[in-house]
């Protein structure tokens, strides 16, 4: 079946450094991916759209300016948390639509966690 | 807005036992509903679906019925295994559930005694 990397799958790093996730569709192309982000204990929140060859689409509340995305391929969109502050901490996930668009394939994840 | 609510977790069931987990929903028009299920070190994978109102949804011994009038897609397995551990998530969607993000449910995390 698809196949969908995440990476990394775990990032500590220092405040106010910044930190990209790499989500690449492995053995098929993805002209969209979606972002989510899960604090402990909550749902899975939908951040953005990623959208090759155009603009993310970012869900209300999420700062476009702190999570930068990038949809460079049809098999690879990064997220790049800049400036990353304590309360970015989360455990963040991306996924790609399969063939028709009636599932989506989802990374395995990468927890960030920022000091 | 559309939500999920999933009870929560963990459950813990001994091997053989029945298992529910519960899911509801709200949402405006009429989405598609899905179980996920993750496992240790992997990404969430579709365990099983239901496009439309009464449809069944059925995957390795798994099923879930969409209920339009209590608008809930509870999860049941009748005789659960070791290796179903895991943590299971209940999720809407429209357009398939392919073309637009999905609003999941919290997960519910479960544990399986042998």
């Amino acid at each position: 079946g698809a196949v969908v990397s995440q990476h990394p799958s775990r990032v500590i790093c220092k405040s106010g450094t910044s930190v990209k996730i790499e989500c690449r569709s492995l053995d098929f192309q993805a002209t969209t991916m979606f972002w989510y982000r899960q604090f402990p204990k909550q749902s899975l929140m939908l951040m953005a759209t990623s959208n090759e060859g155009s603009k993310a689409t970012y869900e209300q509340g999420v700062e476009k300016d702190k999570f930068l995305i990038n949809h460079a391929s049809l098999t690879l969109s990064t997220l790049t948390v800049t400036s990353a502050h304590p309360e970015d901490s989360s455990f963040y996930i991306c996924s790609a639509p399969g063939t028709g668009a009636r599932d989506q394939y989802f990374g395995a994840g990468t927890r960030l966690s920022v000091l | 807005g559309d939500s999920v609510t999933q009870m929560e977790g963990p459950v813990t069931l001994s091997e053989e036992a029945f298992l529910t987990i519960n899911c509801t929903y709200t949402a405006t028009g009429y989405p598609s509903l899905f179980w996920y299920v993750q496992y240790p070190g992997e990404g969430l994978q579709l365990l099983l679906k239901a496009t439309k109102a009464d449809d069944k949804g059925s995957n390795k011994g798994f099923e879930a019925t969409y209920r339009k009038e209590t608008t809930s897609f509870h999860l049941e397995k009748g005789s659960v295994q070791v290796s179903d551990s895991a943590v299971y998530f209940c999720a809407l969607g429209f357009s398939g559930g392919g073309a637009d993000g999905l609003t999941f449910g919290k997960g519910t995390h479960l544990i399986i005694q042998p």
